[in-house]
């Protein structure tokens, strides 16, 4: 059963476009949505965050839009460059004793070509 | 440098053989996670270690067998691995959870793992 599902798998966009990544979850018990960055050889990095309180969150070309009756977020990364190919997971969170736990969606593979 | 370093990078065993992957963050979490990457599959979580609690992920075969030392070291034990079991295998630290916590999660390189 997938909590998080990610679409599109792959996404081409022009350099200068708005690449749009969109996620829904099942789950009501997740209280946090990051968004990792992950590079070709390396491990996936925190990208962007928010939390259900809040509908939309902006940091840089970055903005994450949430909407918490549909159980649904998106990334939009604005002005796409080619240094932003990379692939992109959601994920959501709930909280253990003493940890946290993440559930992610399948990637999405961000090609922005010149 | 991420701060997790995870060795060896890249490995390749039998199925009969015996290894371990290992972990070590400089953070100073006391949070460790191992997560599988396979292609086309979400990252799966595997095993969790914090000073609360240890969380197995019940799907997780036994021929994966995680040992955490101490807050600042992880190890993948492996053993009878199948085909299959080839893939990316992630470690990651985190902050103790709590109110001020961020839920942050930092990845290490990985150890691409091939068994033949």
């Amino acid at each position: 059963q997938q909590q998080v599902k990610q679409s599109p798998q792959s996404l081409i966009v022009q350099k200068g476009g708005i690449s749009i990544i969109n996620c829904a979850y099942e789950n009501t018990a997740f209280d946090y949505f990051p968004w990792y960055q992950q590079f070709p050889g390396k491990g996936p990095a925190l990208l962007i965050a928010i939390r259900p309180d809040v509908s939309e969150k902006k940091e840089g070309r970055f903005t994450i839009s949430f909407n918490k009756s549909a159980k649904q977020f998106s990334l939009h990364i604005m002005d796409s460059q080619p240094g932003d190919s990379a692939t992109y997971f959601c994920a959501a969170r709930t909280r253990g004793a003493g940890s946290y736990q993440l559930t992610f969606g399948k990637g999405t593979k961000l090609s922005v070509i010149p | 440098e991420t701060g997790v370093t995870q060795t060896p990078r890249h490995l390749v065993m039998g199925m009969t053989n015996k290894k371990s992957l290992k972990c070590e963050q400089h953070l100073g979490h006391n949070a460790m996670y191992w997560y599988k990457q396979s292609a086309k599959k979400p990252l799966e979580l595997m095993f969790v270690y914090s000073l609360e609690e240890r969380v197995e992920n019940n799907s997780v075969p036994s021929r994966f067998s995680p040992e955490c030392p101490n807050s600042s070291h992880l190890f993948l034990h492996l053993h009878t691995l199948q085909p299959e079991d080839s893939a990316l295998y992630l470690c990651a630290s985190s902050q103790p959870a709590g109110p001020r916590g961020t839920g942050e999660l930092f990845f290490g390189e990985g150890s691409r793992l091939t068994v033949l």
